[in-house]
C-alpha cells in the first residue's frame, strides 16, 4: 500500500492552524498513524488509528479519515512543531511509510 | 518506563558485515514484537520487518530479504540487526521500533538509531 504525503513541504508563520494530507493506495480503515521526527531525533507517535490520541502530546494534534483519506490537524502551530511528519499504515503487510511533509517556518 | 536503547554508530567498509544491538527495558521483553526501520541520509522511513520476540520468527520486507538477519538475545532482552556483504546503500540510520502493545503494528517506542556509515 503506498500512502502519499502532501504537500511535500508547507511554510508556515507560529500561530497558524494547518492541516496535512497523507492518502493511501487504497483502503485501509483507520488503521493510519502519524509521527513527528525532528532532526536527528526518533520518530514520535503523535496520532494512532487516524484520530486517537497519544497520552503526552498537545491536544494541537489531531487526526481526521478513513478509508483512503486522512488528515493532521495541527491548530495554532507552535515553535517547537517545525520537523518532518509521516503516516504509516498498519492495515496490511508490508507496513509503510509516506513520504514525509516538511513543516518549516515562513 | 519503556526504553530501547542501541549500539553506537558503526564505519565500515563495502563487503563487511555490522551487527547492531537494542536492548529493550521496563517491559517483558517477549510480551511486544520489535520492528526494525531503515532512514538513508535526507530521506524518509521504511520498514525493514519484525521478528516475533516469542518465537523468534523473523518476517523481512521484500528489499531486506538476503542479506538482513533479525535475532534475539531473549535472556538479555536484546534484538539485533545484523548485515551482511555491506553496500554504499546500506549507510543509513536504523531504529528499533517497538509497539508497547500485544499484536498493534505502530510504534510508541523507538530506540536512539544507529548510524551505519559504509564506505572505502
Amino acid at each position: 500500500i503506498m500512502l502519499t504525503q502532501s504537500p511535500a513541504t508547507l511554510s508556515v508563520t507560529p500561530g497558524e492552524s494547518i492541516s496535512l494530507s497523507c492518502r493511501a493506495s487504497q483502503s485501509i480503515s483507520t488503521n493510519l498513524h502519524w509521527y513527528q521526527q525532528k532532526p536527528n531525533e526518533s520518530p514520535r507517535v503523535l496520532i494512532k488509528y487516524a484520530s486517537q490520541s497519544i497520552s503526552g502530546i498537545p491536544s494541537r494534534f489531531s487526526g481526521s479519515g478513513s478509508g483512503t483519506d486522512f488528515t493532521l490537524n495541527i491548530n495554532r502551530v507552535e515553535p517547537e512543531d517545525f520537523s518532518v511528519y509521516y503516516c504509516q499504515q498498519s492495515n496490511s503487510w508490508p507496513l509503510t511509510f509516506g513520504s514525509g511533509t516538511k513543516l518549516e517556518i515562513k | 518506563q519503556i526504553q530501547l536503547v542501541q549500539s553506537g554508530p558503526e564505519l565500515k567498509k563495502p563487503g563487511e558485515s555490522v551487527k547492531i544491538s537494542c536492548k529493550a527495558s521496563g517491559y517483558t521483553f517477549t510480551d511486544y514484537a520489535m520492528h526494525w526501520v531503515k532512514q538513508a541520509p535526507g530521506k524518509g522511513l521504511k520498514w525493514m520487518g519484525w521478528i516475533n520476540t516469542y518465537t523468534g520468527k523473523p518476517t523481512y520486507a521484500d528489499d531486506f530479504k538476503g542479506r538482513f538477519v533479525f535475532s534475539l538475545e531473549a535472556s538479555a532482552s536484546t534484538a539485533n540487526l545484523q548485515i551482511s556483504n555491506l553496500k554504499n546503500e546500506d549507510t543509513a540510520t536504523y531504529f528499533c521500533a517497538s509497539p508497547g502493545q500485544l499484536g498493534r503494528h505502530w510504534f510508541a517506542y523507538w530506540g536512539q538509531g544507529t548510524l551505519v556509515t559504509v564506505s572505502s
